[in-house]
């Protein structure tokens, strides 16, 4: 059972490029999230789906693009990557919202120069 | 603004101490979750606590709920250098809306 897999593990950008982030999950959940988590702090909430073709924003969102067109898969996508968004990047899903447990993947450091 | 804040944010102790680390809000969860973080690694669920006063005990982890659900308590007894890491608190509000929401992190260094 392989859990949530997240693509590619580090990445370098230039700045004004884009790209996707990849998140897939294998254990059927409905929810899924995606955070980023700057040096020694904490995770910031980006955007999260309640289920396919559902997705709202969470904390930090600008700059930022999701799309929920299956349950297993919840991309990111960065358009015209910017410095202030070098961090490393975390997808989670659970199965129904409040109060379940949140399994992450194991991240994608992004560097943007 | 930050949603839930956490104290202190750097705790480095001897191995055998005791320490509490906390987890604050002027806001209502209706659930909280501590996680322990590894370096490279995603966050790991310790515990959820649901009732306000609930009080929850893994092994040497004692995590309480406060009878409000705005805060919460993380109480290590005689630390040891594999509870070294950074322990992350999460809320889901209770506005009904499946959104959790991290504290700011304690890093936690044991030294034997």
């Amino acid at each position: 059972n392989a859990g949530v897999t997240q693509t590619p593990k580090f990445r370098i950008l230039k700045i004004g490029q884009s790209m996707t982030l990849q998140c897939t999950q294998d254990m059927n959940h409905n929810y899924m999230y995606w955070y980023r988590q700057d040096p020694g702090m904490g995770l910031k909430l980006i955007y999260y789906s309640v289920g396919a073709g559902i997705t709202d924003k969470g904390e930090v969102p600008n700059g930022y693009n999701v799309s929920r067109s299956t349950t297993e898969d919840f991309p990111l996508r960065l358009e015209l990557a910017a410095p202030s968004q070098t961090s490393v990047y975390f997808c989670a899903s659970s199965p129904q919202g409040a109060n379940e447990k949140l399994f992450f993947g194991s991240g994608t450091q992004l560097s943007v120069l | 603004t930050q949603l839930l804040e956490q104290s202190p944010q750097f705790l480095s102790i001897q191995e055998g101490e005791n320490l509490t680390v906390y987890c604050n809000s002027s806001s209502v969860f209706s659930s909280l979750q501590w996680y322990r973080q590894e370096p490279g690694e995603g966050p790991v669920l310790l515990v959820t606590v649901v009732t306000g006063g609930e009080v929850k005990k893994l092994k040497r982890l004692t995590f309480q709920f406060g009878d409000a659900r705005k805060d919460s308590s993380l109480h290590i007894t005689a630390a040891q250098p594999g509870d070294t890491g950074l322990y992350l608190c999460a809320g889901a509000r209770a506005s009904g809306t499946y959104k959790y929401i991290f504290g700011t992190g304690t890093r936690l260094k044991v030294l034997a």
